[in-house]
């Protein structure tokens, strides 16, 4: 596609469902990244996926929050067992690679928990 | 690890000139700075590699200086569209994943 794309684009739920965010990045892009950002706060990171490597994903918060990148390309960020902190715009970027090319955001799913 | 951004805000008349300061405890590769405007995603400004380079376009520009790990971005003659929250981006050496400051709020007005 044109770009990177996000759905759902709102999500709104109850405290305790989980919730799945699913992120398509931009064909032949090889780096995908998972930044949530609360209201009025910076880009905080979760995973970062490079290839086949395992992913990076010290930026966790709990083990309540996953990803999975299925064949190198669609990404799906899963929230089980939501908590209204959980409450953020989860945004998906991607690139060619890690460091030294551009970094393409999609334009994020904002996620309200009841 | 994150890196520090500072002012954490900043108003600008337009036409004056801003500077914003962006540093890490650790090791360079690279620098990357972002322009978010509100309610949507941020957008890709420049990105600078370890070699102490300085780049720029328009009235937007960025010095690298790989050995005190530091950039800074320099915006001259500010705009009204210039208004927005800029992030600086780190990555360090080896296999670490590309890490954002917490923004720094800038606003022009007439």
């Amino acid at each position: 596609g044109a770009g990177v794309s996000q759905s759902p684009s709102n999500k709104v739920t109850e405290k305790g469902k989980d919730v799945e965010l699913r992120c398509d990045p931009i064909s032949g892009h090889t780096a995908l990244y998972w930044y949530r950002q609360s209201l009025g706060q910076g880009l905080e990171f979760l995973i970062y996926f490079q290839g086949n490597s395992a992913p990076d994903k010290s930026g966790l918060p709990s083990d309540r929050f996953s990803a999975e990148r299925t064949g190198g390309s669609v990404s799906t960020l899963t929230i089980q067992r939501t908590q209204q902190e959980d409450s953020a715009v989860y945004l998906c970027a991607s690139s060619t690679n890690r460091a030294g090319e551009t970094q393409y955001f999609g334009p994020g799913t904002r996620l309200l928990v009841l | 690890q994150q890196p520090v951004q500072s002012p954490q805000a900043v108003i600008l008349r337009e036409g004056e000139d801003a500077v914003i300061n962006c540093s890490s405890s650790k090791a360079l590769y690279s620098v990357h700075w972002y322009r978010q405007k509100h309610g949507e995603a941020p957008v890709f400004l420049m990105i600078l590699l370890k070699g102490g380079e300085q780049k720029g376009h328009d009235k937007i520009s960025a010095s690298f200086n790989e050995k005190k790990q530091q950039s800074s971005l320099y915006l001259t003659a500010s705009q009204l569209s210039y208004s927005g929250t800029y992030f600086c981006g780190t990555v360090g050496s080896g296999n670490t994943p590309l890490v954002f400051g917490k923004g720094t709020r800038l606003s022009v007005i007439a």
